[in-house]
């Protein structure tokens, strides 16, 4: 079966700091991950993906994440931290080849970019 | 619209009613998620459809809960005899296709009394 664990439930990060949410898979079969972000009464936003490629992707508003096959993870970064980056992430794999169709989310983490 | 809708935005229900939830997902999407959101912790998957197909219903909790998306395009989720734990945000989201990243809606608060 198919899993996600983000370890940390709160980032705390002054901002111009670089940040790092955290995030590790299980999957029977090759993963496609991806990250999303929730500001307060707000829907999912997509913020980037991992299909295939490049271990190293890019996505919005300056963020990117790096795949690790070998530790299973797909941790979240950025460099230069702004306050409005606090929001609540959520960290999500699909199981290509495994069963079923969903997407499996993590419980998320709560970053906050003090000033 | 742009994006994936969802209405009603907010439904309060008394124990024991049933309810339905629309979403209209982004045009041409095949692909269509539900999930449910309590408060403090992940979306957790609910089914999901690919065209009018509902491909994996596995999240679905018990029988009291149904979905459909007769024309391959709109869908609804249906909940029969609502109990108070079927309080939470129930969102709604769609892909181009099954292996694609999914847009989400901003979701449906249920509040069941």
């Amino acid at each position: 079966a198919q899993s996600v664990a983000q370890p940390e439930d709160q980032v705390n990060v002054a901002e111009g700091n670089p940040l790092t949410v955290k995030c590790t898979y299980s999957v029977s079969g090759n993963p496609y991950l991806f990250w999303y972000v929730q500001y307060p009464n707000r829907g999912l936003q997509f913020l980037l993906k991992y299909i295939t490629g490049d271990n190293l992707v890019k996505g919005s508003y300056g963020f990117e994440a790096e795949f690790n096959k070998s530790q299973t993870s797909f941790h979240l970064k950025k460099p230069s931290a702004l306050v409005s980056d606090s929001a609540l992430y959520f960290c999500a794999v699909r199981d290509i080849g495994g069963q079923g169709f969903s997407f499996i989310f993590g419980k998320g983490t709560r970053l906050l970019v003090k000033p | 619209g742009a994006g994936v809708s969802q209405t009603p935005s907010n439904k309060v229900t008394e124990k024991g009613k049933y309810v339905e939830l629309r979403c209209d997902p982004i045009s041409g999407h095949t692909a269509l998620y539900w999930y449910r959101q309590s408060l403090g912790q992940g979306p957790e998957f609910l089914i999901y459809f690919q065209g009018t197909g509902a491909a994996d219903d596995s999240g679905l909790p018990n029988d009291r809960f149904f979905a459909v998306r007769p024309e391959g395009s709109v869908s609804t989720l249906k909940i029969q005899r609502t109990e108070r734990g079927d309080s939470a945000v129930y969102l709604c989201a769609s892909s181009i296709t099954q292996n694609t990243e999914a847009f989400f809606g901003q979701g449906t608060r249920l509040t069941v009394v």
